[in-house]
């Protein structure tokens, strides 16, 4: 029963290239949720997605990201031109359609920008 | 902002129950309340959550207060590989969580 995966666990890139974090979610889970965690600070909400829907996009910042989960294959979280600022732990969550049951996480992508 | 309060650090004796409160004056009705833990900068553990109701897994208690303003997590007997950092969340069901600082705990040997 595998949880929720992502991909890939370290991620190197220079400024200027573009970065492309994967998550699969739990088997029957339809919603998937990502997180970043700055160096020494706590976890912050980017984005929520259903199927082939962004739900609440409130915590991504207005420029360079991105995110997609779509009809088939994993939820995609996208940064374009990668500046330092942007090295930090993304984790994703998911959960499951309906009831109350919670997000379970990721082991996360440690993004390092050179 | 997060909608809980909890104290910033906490220690326990390993073996002994760990109680970990929190406060969440203005929570509403239809709001449940999760806890999460994070080990070192792995992804956050998933605990238990409850509504209004006492609950209990394998890995902890959660107590729920009659006005539901506070509830305390219970860790009925706490090993060292319990140090992390907990985090108590009140949202909807399938709402983003919005993580607060959290409780350090430090389980001593």
């Amino acid at each position: 029963n595998a949880g929720v995966m992502q991909n890939p666990r370290h991620l190197v890139r220079r400024r200027g290239q573009e970065a492309r974090l994967r998550c699969s979610p739990m088997k029957g889970h339809s919603h998937v949720y990502w997180y970043r965690q700055l160096p020494e600070e706590g976890l912050k909400f980017m984005v929520y997605l259903q199927k082939e829907n962004i739900i609440d996009e409130s915590g991504m910042p207005k420029e360079r990201f991105s995110a997609e989960f779509p009809k088939e294959g994993p939820s995609i979280l996208r940064i374009q031109q990668v500046v330092r600022g942007d090295s930090a732990a993304y984790f994703c969550a998911s959960s499951p359609l309906t009831g109350t049951q919670p997000q379970h996480f990721g082991d996360g992508t440690r993004l390092s920008i050179l | 902002d997060a909608k809980t309060t909890q104290p910033t650090s906490m220690d326990c004796a390993e073996g002994r129950a760990a109680n970990l409160p929190c406060n969440h004056s203005t929570i509403s009705g239809n709001e449940y309340v999760y806890w999460y833990r994070q080990i070192h900068s792995q992804g956050p553990q998933y605990i238990i959550h409850g509504l209004k109701n006492n609950e209990t897994n394998e890995m902890a208690s959660l107590i729920i207060t009659e006005d539901r303003k506070s509830s305390t997590l219970i860790l009925p007997h706490a090993t060292l590989r319990d140090t992390a950092v907990y985090y108590c969340i009140v949202t909807l069901p399938r709402g983003k969580l919005i993580f607060g600082q959290g409780t350090t705990l430090q389980v001593k040997p």
